[in-house]
């Protein structure tokens, strides 16, 4: 089992509407998550931490369900800038690497 | 955010040959810096994390004789691929920073003719 599974897509949506991708990771210990963003033939950049309690960003909402190890993002009323692929990250602790998910392809359709 | 750049940002080479590939961090001292490497539509996977005075430390099947990483400050960081073959093809990124904030190079294309 992949230590961090993402839908590949690609997710293709209209202008204005609201997508939502998730992720699920297999070490329970794992302690945080992050959502970075990357777009072609560019390096990832982080778009949000991701706490238990859920946070908010402007447009963008990610939750964490620790009990069945599962992470969301929810991006409302996309634009065509949001088109990028979305990683899912997770970090086992402190001393250890980020371990990135293969993504998500969006692409938003004018 | 932090910066970190690498040089150079893309290189076409041929078979045999060796490739060196920068990473500094500009504003900022890296004890730590990682290398990854990413195939078309693959996800980043980790290669080494690179310590500053010591010898790096890589990941399983990542051949160490191969791919050469010094440290040699606590601002630059060197991979170099040596005897490059073309299945060694990739984008090759550098990254900087605590594991809860990490600042990533804009990466190097290296193509293996």
């Amino acid at each position: 089992r992949k230590e961090v599974e993402q839908d590949p897509g690609p997710f293709n949506v209209p202008e204005g509407a609201t997508v939502a991708f998730n992720c699920t990771y297999s070490n329970s210990a794992s302690q945080s998550f992050f959502w970075y963003r990357q777009d072609c033939r560019k390096e990832p950049k982080l778009l949000m931490s991701v706490y238990s309690s859920g946070n908010e960003d402007g447009r963008f909402t990610a939750q964490l369900n620790r009990a069945s190890q599962y992470i969301s993002l929810l991006i409302r009323d996309s634009k065509l800038s949001d088109s990028a692929t979305y990683l899912c990250v997770v970090l086992l602790s402190g001393n250890t690497p980020l371990v990135f998910g293969k993504g998500t392809r969006l692409s938003v359709i004018a | 955010g932090a910066v970190v750049s690498q040089h150079p940002s893309w290189v076409i080479c041929k078979s045999g040959t060796s490739v060196k590939i920068e990473c500094r961090s500009l504003d900022f001292q890296a004890t730590t810096m990682f290398w990854y490497r990413q195939f078309p539509k693959q996800s980043l996977m980790l290669m080494a994390t690179s310590n500053e005075g010591s010898k790096a430390t890589y990941e399983q099947g990542v051949e160490k004789d191969k791919f050469l990483i010094n440290h040699a400050s606590l601002t630059l960081s060197t991979l170099t691929v040596t005897s490059a073959h073309p299945e060694d093809s990739s984008f090759y990124i550098c990254s900087a920073g605590t594991p809860y904030e990490q600042y990533f190079g804009p990466g190097t294309r290296l193509t293996v003719t």
